[in-house]
């Protein structure tokens, strides 16, 4: 079985903090992607990554930054959290073999509260 | 531009009678579908999802959706709801583009009551 990890199931921190979500899968999956998820919105794409060192914007990108230095591992960046930046954040990964219908496996979620 | 719509927030329903969960989409091509589940506290969980061929999909824990291109619909079903059903309930849709993107709806919450 695909298994992604998050580092953090719960996260505080304060307005201007430095915050880094890390993401980890176990399956040599080529594609890796960050969502975050508010009530009534579903999820949104923030960044994805289809290979290492290789990033693309999501649909929200402002205020985030990626990095992927190894396969298995993607890792989001809050250079400076807001309050706005208060969700759940779904780590996902597909193998890349035919990326329309890959199926997104997806990390247990870090729910991130900015104060 | 792709959307896809679950027109009802929350469905209830009572053990043991059937359910059903609403999608509508809209791509510009074919579609690639797919339905997730959210338990509490939990990642999504794949559920099903339609490529080609059958209309009818059948999938994980008992669940089935129907693909009707005329209405643009991808409707989850199950004939007997069990109350550990009670979840989040996402649809979502890929264009046959080759890329990678996946628009989300909104969920719906099912609640499954003894």
């Amino acid at each position: 079985d695909v298994k992604v990890t998050q580092s953090s199931r719960y996260l505080v921190k304060r307005t201007g903090e430095k915050v880094f979500l890390e993401c980890v899968q176990d399956m040599d999956h080529e594609n890796m992607f960050w969502y975050r998820q508010d009530p009534g919105l579903g999820l949104r794409l923030i960044y994805f990554s289809y290979d290492v060192k290789m990033k693309e914007k999501g649909d929200i990108p402002e205020g985030y930054s990626v990095s992927r230095e190894k396969k298995e591992r993607f890792s989001l960046i809050l250079e400076s959290a807001s309050t706005n930046q208060t969700s759940m954040y779904l780590c996902a990964s597909t193998s890349g073999l035919h990326p329309p219908t890959d199926t997104q496996y997806f990390g247990p979620g870090t729910r991130l509260t900015v104060l | 531009a792709q959307s896809v719509a679950q027109p009802e927030d929350q469905v209830n329903v009572a053990e043991g009678n059937p359910l059903t969960v609403k999608c509508t989409y809209s791509v510009s091509g074919n579609p690639y579908l797919f339905w997730y589940v959210q338990y509490p506290n939990r990642g999504l969980q794949f559920l099903l999802k339609y490529i080609t061929g059958d209309n009818l999909v059948k999938g994980s824990y008992g669940f089935e959706a129907e693909f009707n291109k005329s209405q643009t619909s991808f409707h989850l079903k199950k004939p007997s709801a069990l109350v550990s059903d009670s979840a989040l309930y996402f649809c979502a849709v890929r264009e046959n583009t080759g890329g990678f993107k996946t628009i989300f709806g909104a969920g719906t919450r099912l609640f499954v009551k003894a």
